[in-house]
C-alpha cells in the first residue's frame, strides 16, 4: 500500500521555466490537497480538490495552477517559476466522509530548487 | 485574522517529559490535530481532539481547552527517535486547517 506518492521529490527550474508536479494516492480518497511549506511558517495551502473534477483556491494559489482529472491523481503547475515558489512542497489526502478524524495523509514531499 | 501559536523550538532529555502548547485564535473550531514530522519527512498524523479534556495514545497524550483556545501535547518517557517538529492545526469553521509553524524538539541523550 503506497498510500500518497509524489514526484519528482527534487527539481531545479530556472526563472520563467515551467513544470508540473504529480501526487497520486491510492486510498481511494475524496480530498486531495497541495501544501507549500516555507521556513519559520506553518504548512500553507496552495490548492485543493473535494472530488474527480474539482478544484478550489487555497491560502496562496497565485502562480499555481492543478487539475484533478481522475480521482487518484492531482497535478500542480507551475507555469512560469520565480524564485519565490522556492519551498517543499506537500501533497495530502483525506476523506472525511468516513466518519473518522478527516486526517489528512501526506505524501513524501517535493523539493523545488527556482533558480 | 487566524493565528496558531506554538514555541519555536524546544529542548528536553532522554526519559524525561515534555509539554509541547499551542493557542489559537480561528474562526470557529472543528477539531484540533498534532502531527510530527521528521526533518525531511512528510508529516504524520499523531492525534485528534474535538471535545475538551485529554486523549491519551501510549507515551503521546493531547489536551484541549475550547474556551482558552489552548491545547498541549505531551510526550512521556521521550526517546531519541521523538526528536522531530510537533505541528498543531486547527480545523476552522469552514473545515479548512489552519496550521501552527511547528515546534522543533530536541532530545538530548
Amino acid at each position: 500500500n503506497a498510500g500518497v506518492t509524489q514526484t519528482p521529490k527534487f527539481r531545479v527550474l530556472k526563472t520563467g521555466q515551467s513544470m508540473t508536479l504529480l501526487c497520486a494516492q491510492d486510498m481511494n480518497h475524496e480530498y486531495m490537497y497541495w501544501y507549500r511549506q516555507d521556513p519559520g511558517m506553518g504548512l500553507r495551502l496552495i490548492h485543493y480538490s473535494v472530488g474527480e473534477g474539482t478544484t478550489a483556491k487555497g491560502e496562496v494559489p497565485d502562480g499555481y495552477n492543478v487539475s484533478r482529472l481522475k480521482k487518484q491523481n492531482f497535478l500542480l503547475g507551475l507555469e512560469s517559476a520565480a524564485p519565490s515558489q522556492t519551498s517543499v512542497y506537500f501533497c495530502a489526502s483525506s476523506d472525511p466522509g468516513t466518519g473518522e478524524t478527516g486526517e489528512l495523509f501526506f505524501g513524501e514531499g517535493s523539493r523545488l530548487t527556482v533558480l | 485574522g487566524q493565528n496558531i501559536d506554538q514555541p519555536t523550538e524546544m529542548t528536553a532529555t532522554e526519559g524525561a517529559i515534555v509539554q509541547i502548547n499551542c493557542t489559537y485564535q480561528t474562526s470557529g473550531f472543528n477539531g484540533l490535530f498534532w502531527y510530527q514530522q521528521h526533518a525531511g519527512e512528510a508529516p504524520t498524523f499523531l492525534s485528534y481532539n474535538v471535545l475538551d479534556g485529554l486523549e491519551e495514545k501510549g507515551r503521546f497524550s493531547s489536551f484541549l481547552s475550547r474556551s482558552k483556545g489552548y491545547s498541549y501535547l505531551l510526550l512521556k518517557e521521550l526517546q531519541m527517535k521523538d526528536s522531530a517538529s510537533y505541528l498543531c492545526a486547527v480545523k476552522d469553521s469552514n473545515y479548512q486547517l489552519i496550521w501552527g509553524a511547528g515546534t522543533k524538539l530536541i532530545i538530548k541523550p
